[in-house]
């Protein structure tokens, strides 16, 4: 099975900063990964499909990067609603894998 | 517009059983996979199962195997998970969330969760 480890699980940070969550793969998924968002209590968000491809809706600061192993979400300029727990996950198998989550929390 | 209801959560004791139901509306149900995705108090996501646009294969996380079934009512528009000889580590709060149509996505829309607790 395939195991998707993020970085850092936790990151303070102020409004206006720029922010960037690194996602690993155990094993080559091409561009399959997906990035979500989520709010306490609230379903997750798809923010970012195929490693780069921003979903509808979705502010442009949010950008996606990587494929085979290696993968990074960026937000460019933090917003205050931006503060929650993004996910990355795998899609390239009839299985899903989530990451562990990184609580993106105020400096 | 795409909308997944839950239904089905609520308070079970350990080794019991549970059907959770998920109705889908606003797109075309046929040729969505689906899957059920899961989440346990204070921890994150885990999906539980799969299943493709015409219910022929369906796919669990281990520690579920055996125990869960997914299945679909195309005729419906309903996806349900049936959930046997539960364990207080299945409860969660249990979403469902439209798959892969071909459109190079999954997961773009979910339901609202619906909350299983097994205990004594």
């Amino acid at each position: 099975d395939i195991q998707m480890t993020q970085s850092p699980s936790t990151l303070s940070a102020s409004v206006g900063d720029r922010v960037t969550i690194s996602c690993r793969a155990s094993q080559s998924i091409s561009s399959w990964l997906a990035w979500f968002q989520q709010k306490p209590g609230k379903a997750p968000k798809l923010l970012i499909y195929k490693a780069s491809s921003l979903e509808s809706g979705v502010p442009s600061r949010f950008s996606g990067s990587g494929s085979g192993t290696e993968f990074t979400l960026t937000i460019s300029s933090l917003q205050p609603d931006d503060f929650a727990t993004y996910y990355c996950q795998d899609y390239s198998s009839y299985s899903r894998t989530f990451g562990q989550g990184t609580k993106v929390e105020i400096k | 517009e795409v909308q997944l209801v839950e239904s089905g959560g609520t308070l079970v004791q350990p080794g019991g059983s549970l059907r959770l139901s998920c109705a889908a509306s606003g797109f075309t149900f046929t040729t969505y996979s689906m899957s059920w995705v899961r989440q346990a108090p204070g921890r994150g996501l885990e999906w539980v199962a799969g299943i493709n646009a015409d219910g022929s294969k369906k796919s669990y996380v281990d520690s579920v195997r055996g125990r869960f079934t997914i299945s679909r009512d195309n005729a419906k528009n309903s996806l349900d998970l049936h959930m046997n000889s539960l364990r207080a580590e299945d409860t969660a709060v249990y979403y469902c969330a439209r798959d892969w149509g071909g459109y190079e996505r999954n997961f773009d829309y979910w339901g609202q969760g619906t909350l299983v607790t097994v205990s004594s």
